[in-house]
């Protein structure tokens, strides 16, 4: 059984960093074609993809957000660390982390929410 | 990048089918086939029921159905339910990079 769980600070103020933590069990971020992933969701509003990570260290990030993030993966500790540079107002949201296989989201954690103020 | 277009809201009686479309905007929607849907409940994860246009994890009901022609993908939702009330969202994974379309809310009448 898959879980993910997210964890980091619940406020930010702006132009921090946030750094964001999925911790996961019942799989294994070495096993070929596996991948973890970012998104956030605004409160009320649609998801959207941040950032992924692969088995082989490939990164990806959105085109619109990729000068602020950084994933990064701890194969042995089962950890994908996610940072957001230059938080603001719009960045505030839930923050989920999800398996990814077969070009898809197919577990997720709860989400995280982070609110943005000073 | 690719975006993708969907209609806000959809809705119909139990027992009756709706269907949410969603439209790519450039060529790269009509080339692949890896369109995912996913259903949200308010404060909840969200959870896919469709990938690679059709295919479906199991647990998921055969009520839901997935199309794609062109640059439109569909969803369709048979036999409605009252649990099928929801948030859907379609996405697309195209050169290694992932994205959302704006969601339809779905409301059982």
């Amino acid at each position: 059984q898959i879980t993910l769980e997210e964890s980091g600070p619940t406020l930010v103020k702006p132009t921090q960093t946030l750094t964001l933590t999925c911790n996961f069990s019942g799989f294994s971020l070495s096993s070929s074609g596996v991948a973890v992933g970012w998104i956030r969701q605004p409160p009320g509003k649609a998801l959207e993809w941040l950032a992924l990570i692969y088995w082989d260290n490939d990164q990806r990030y959105s085109p619109s957000l990729k000068s602020r993030l950084t994933i990064t993966k701890d194969t042995s500790r089962n950890q994908v660390v996610l940072t957001m540079a230059n938080m603001g107002p719009l960045d505030t949201g839930t923050y989920f982390c999800a398996h990814f296989i077969y070009r898809h989201f197919d577990s997720w954690g709860q989400g995280a929410l982070v609110t943005v103020s000073s | 990048q690719s975006a993708l277009t969907q209609p806000p809201s959809a809705s119909g009686s139990p027992g009756q089918s709706v269907t949410i479309s969603c439209t790519g905007t450039n060529s790269d929607f009509a080339r692949f086939n890896y369109v995912s849907w996913y259903q949200q409940y308010p404060g909840k994860a969200p959870k896919v029921i469709l990938f690679e246009v059709n295919k479906r994890p199991s647990g998921v009901p055969d009520r839901f159905s997935g199309f794609k022609s062109g640059n439109t993908a569909s969803l369709t939702v048979s036999g409605l339910q009252a649990e099928d009330e929801a948030d859907y969202y379609c996405s697309l994974y195209v050169r290694s990079n992932y994205v959302f379309g704006p969601g339809t809310k779905v409301t059982v009448l």
